[in-house]
Order: structure tokens, then sequence, then C-alpha cells
């Protein structure tokens, strides 16, 4: 079946450093494309998305750029902050309504 | 707050106890989903509820039943668990449909804990 990778955590930044965590899909086709972010003792929120190839998710000052040529959706931030500490999925959906997630990368942010 | 509420937050149980976690959606969905959020591990799909699907985990065991009255509410019936089945359980909703563009919508969870 299909399945999301994403690079093992914890990801341990200091505050106003950048941030990338990789993330690589198995589906062919053109999947539609997540990011969920999920905060100490909440659900998942999504975070931002993609549809087609090229496409260009951002919110919060995070970005993801849906690349169809090496099946990647790379999470980046340029700037991070301590409220930035979550966990952060990434997700996707080839076909009616169910997702696939990855594991999960853990982010602490340190002031 | 993201529409779906979901009851209780937390839940202690013995493993000859019987419960049901519930799950209300606000936002005019048509498909609801139950995952399990185990340590360590992906997140599961355990159920979904929806117009044009209705998908069953075939590795969930049946000590887990779930039920679906209407489009806003559903049920998790738990009977006879283990200790490994604690876990944070989720519950999300979404418009059902094959484009694939359609977000889902989660609960804060229910945190299980089995003794």
């Amino acid at each position: 079946g299909d399945s999301v990778t994403q690079m093992e955590g914890p990801v341990t930044l200091s505050e106003e450093a950048c941030l990338t965590i990789n993330c690589t899909y198995t589906a062919t086709g053109y999947p539609s494309l997540f990011w969920y972010v999920q905060y100490p003792g909440e659900g998942l929120q999504l975070l931002l998305k993609a549809t087609k190839a090229d496409d260009k998710g951002s919110n919060k000052g995070f970005e993801a750029t849906y690349r169809k040529e090496t099946t990647s959706f790379h999470l980046e931030k340029g700037s991070v902050q301590v409220s930035d500490s979550a966990v952060y999925f990434c997700a996707e959906n080839s076909g009616y309504s169910t997702l696939t997630f990855g594991k999960g990368t853990m982010l602490l942010v340190s002031p | 707050e993201t529409g779906v509420t979901q009851t209780p937050r937390h839940l202690v149980m013995g493993m000859t106890n019987k419960k049901s976690l519930k799950c209300e959606q606000h936002l005019g969905h048509n498909a609801m989903y139950w995952y399990k959020q185990s340590a360590k591990k992906p997140l599961e799909l355990m159920f979904v509820y929806s117009l044009e699907e209705r998908v069953e985990n075939n590795s969930v065991p049946s000590r887990f039943s779930p039920e679906c009255p209407n489009s806003s509410h559903l049920f998790l019936h738990l009977h006879t668990l283990q200790p490994e089945d604690s876990a944070l359980y989720l519950c999300a909703s979404s418009i059902s449909g094959r484009s694939g563009k359609n977000i889902q919508y989660f609960g804060a969870g229910t945190r299980l804990s089995v003794l």
C-alpha cells in the first residue's frame, strides 16, 4: 500500500533557527499532500496543503512545495519560535477520504 | 476549537469494563473516522463511515466496535480491552468524496488507559 516517510525526530533547534522536515510519499498519480501539527494535549490540526504538482502550501510562516519529480513535500520555516514546538505529520490522500500519515516528527525549540 | 468534540478526554478502565467513546461534529460533514495513536507508531486508521465508503481496518480487534447513528455522531464501544490498547483515540470528520482534496478535522482525542 501507499506510505509516507518522514525524518526521525526529535528535531531540536534554537529559537530563530531554520527548519526543514523531510517527507516523501509512494503513491502514484497526483495525491493531495498535507502537513498536520499536533500540539501537546491536543488533536491534529491542518497546517497546510497542496493538491497539485508545484503547488506551494503556506501557513504561519511554514511552507511546503509539492515536488512530483522527487515525490516529496518537505516542510520549511525560516525562523522557528518556541511556540512551534509540536509533532508534525505529513500525509497524503490519493482517493476517497482516507489519509496515509507518516510517523510524525517531534520539533523542540528552545529559547 | 475545530468543531469536532470528543468525550471523555481521559478514561481509565479495567480489562473487564465496558465503556464508550463519543465523537460529535458540527461542521456539516458526512464522513467520520476513528484513529488510534500510540507512542512511536504511525497513526492507525481504525474505522471510516461515509456515504461512499465504510472502511474497517482488518487488524482492529473485535473488542472495538464502532457505531455511527447519523452523520454528526460517532461512537467507539470498548469491551474486554487489553493493556496494549492504551493510547490516544482520535476522531476526525470531513466531507466525503473521491477528490482527495477533502480536509480532515480532528478532535482533541480521548486518552485511554487500560489497567
